[in-house]
């Protein structure tokens, strides 16, 4: 059984530019979560998906949006970027949105010069 | 806000010694779970626990929840070099309407 995969692994955009990552969780998973890791704040919850639907956000920006396809894959996209938001992005499917076994991917490194 | 205190930050040992790292908190959670993540790789989970006062042991490692559900710790016993990433716990609120509260982990590093 893959794995969650996400695409691309490394990224360097500059400041102003928008980014957009994706993610496949594993087959048969309808729940995808996205969390930000940094170093000095740790994993920060993004925002939910489950059934195409956002079942809910964390507390970032609305520069921050994701959506859901119908195969469950999902896209984050950050607008107008800034140096804050070099990170980490970290994908992580389950089953079904309750709080159960996540299976992360292996993140896309995203830096803002 | 829930908040997971997590120590020590860092900890830096040799192969064969005993290490207890812990997570803390002021808010109840109905489940805790711990991750474990090596550079370059997003986290895996190693165990959830859901019962206050519920000790589980995965081969050299042993998770204890609080009581209370306010804290957790995992112990490692002879550490091994294989045993060196960050280790997260993360606590879950009931009901899963809401996500998973990680705390900032504990960088484990384990010298042969």
């Amino acid at each position: 059984k893959a794995g969650v995969t996400q695409t691309p692994r490394y990224l360097i955009k500059t400041r102003g530019q928008q980014v957009t990552l994706s993610c496949s969780p594993i087959s048969g998973h309808r729940s995808v979560s996205w969390y930000q890791q940094t170093p000095g704040q740790g994993l920060q919850f993004l925002f939910e998906y489950f059934s195409e639907t956002q079942r809910n956000k964390g507390n970032f920006p609305g520069r921050f949006s994701g959506r859901q396809f119908s195969n469950s894959r999902s896209e984050m996209n950050v607008s107008t970027l800034e140096l804050g938001d070099s990170a980490l992005y970290l994908c992580a499917s389950s089953f079904s949105p309750l709080n159960e076994k996540l299976f992360f991917g292996s993140g896309t490194q995203l830096s803002v010069l | 806000t829930q908040l997971l205190e997590q120590s020590p930050q860092f900890l830096s040992i040799q192969e064969g010694e005993n290490l207890t790292v812990y997570c803390n908190s002021s808010s109840v959670f109905s489940s805790l779970q711990w991750y474990r993540q090596e550079p370059g790789e997003g986290p895996v989970l190693l165990v959830t626990v859901v019962t206050g006062g519920e000790v589980k042991k995965l081969k050299r490692l042993t998770f204890q929840f609080g009581d209370a559900r306010k804290d957790s710790s995992l112990h490692i016993t002879a550490a091994q070099p294989g045993d060196t990433g960050l280790y997260l716990c993360a606590g879950g609120s009931q009901g899963g309407s809401e996500k998973l509260v990680f705390g900032k982990g504990t960088k484990l590093t384990v010298n042969p």
